[in-house]
């Protein structure tokens, strides 16, 4: 069974602080990674993507991924009250053209003022 | 403005009665996909679409059925076959460049039961 595994949290950091999130994956295979954020109520929307490993920054999110140890990660710096939210792991397993992807259950976090 | 539409935004369904829920799309995106989120757990695929004409089951398709006569469109009919219909549902679409671009998301339908 192709999993990807999240802590459901909830996640709870000071504003302004660092929020570290957490995927892991099972299958050796996984071609690319991919990051959401999801409020409340709606639907989720793409914060990163990353495949090779290593570190990817965009602004205050970094995403790191290591292959060997089948995680990946998002680092948000400088924590703000609307970074609150559920962050949704997504992994396409399959490589290719495909595009399937397999989603963690998502970690909520909540960044308080 | 490019993107993915769904629609109705709030849809209740009667006990035996099949829904339709629509998803339109404008971005030229070849692929197509449909996923259930149930609350507190993650999306889980439905039913995806490669190319017109042409769709997969994903993991959880009993009950549900789908086409794509169109590259625009793919909605997808819950049927009274599904019998915890109550979701909130998500269609997305995957552009040229493969595994490796991201899946965008319409703002969803959230189906209840009357």
């Amino acid at each position: 069974q192709k999993e990807v595994e999240q802590n459901s949290g909830p996640l709870s950091v000071p504003e302004g602080a660092i929020a570290s999130l957490n995927c892991t994956y099972s299958d050796r295979g996984s071609q690319s990674f991919f990051w959401y954020r999801q409020y409340s109520g709606k639907s989720p929307e793409l914060i990163m993507f990353i495949y090779s490993n290593g570190d990817k920054e965009d602004g205050r999110f970094t995403a790191q991924l290591n292959k060997a140890s089948q995680y990946v990660s998002l680092l948000i710096r400088d924590s703000q009250p609307s970074d609150s939210a559920t962050y949704l792991c997504a992994v396409n397993l399959y490589g290719g053209s495909q595009g399937n992807l397999i989603f963690g259950k998502g970690t909520k976090l909540s960044v308080k003022p | 403005d490019g993107g993915i539409t769904q629609s109705p935004k709030y849809l209740f369904r009667k006990e035996g009665q099949n829904v339709t829920l629509s998803c339109e799309q404008n971005l030229n995106h070849d692929a197509m996909y449909w996923y259930r989120q149930d609350p507190g757990q993650g999306l889980r695929l439905i039913y995806y679409s490669q190319i017109v004409n042409d769709f997969q089951k994903g993991d959880i398709a009993e009950g549900y059925s789908v086409s794509r006569e169109k590259k625009e469109s793919f909605p997808l009919t819950v049927t009274s076959a599904q019998k915890n219909p109550t979701a909130f549902y998500l269609c997305a679409s995957l552009g040229q460049g493969g595994a490796n671009q991201p899946q965008h998301f319409g703002d969803g339908t959230r189906l209840s039961i009357l």
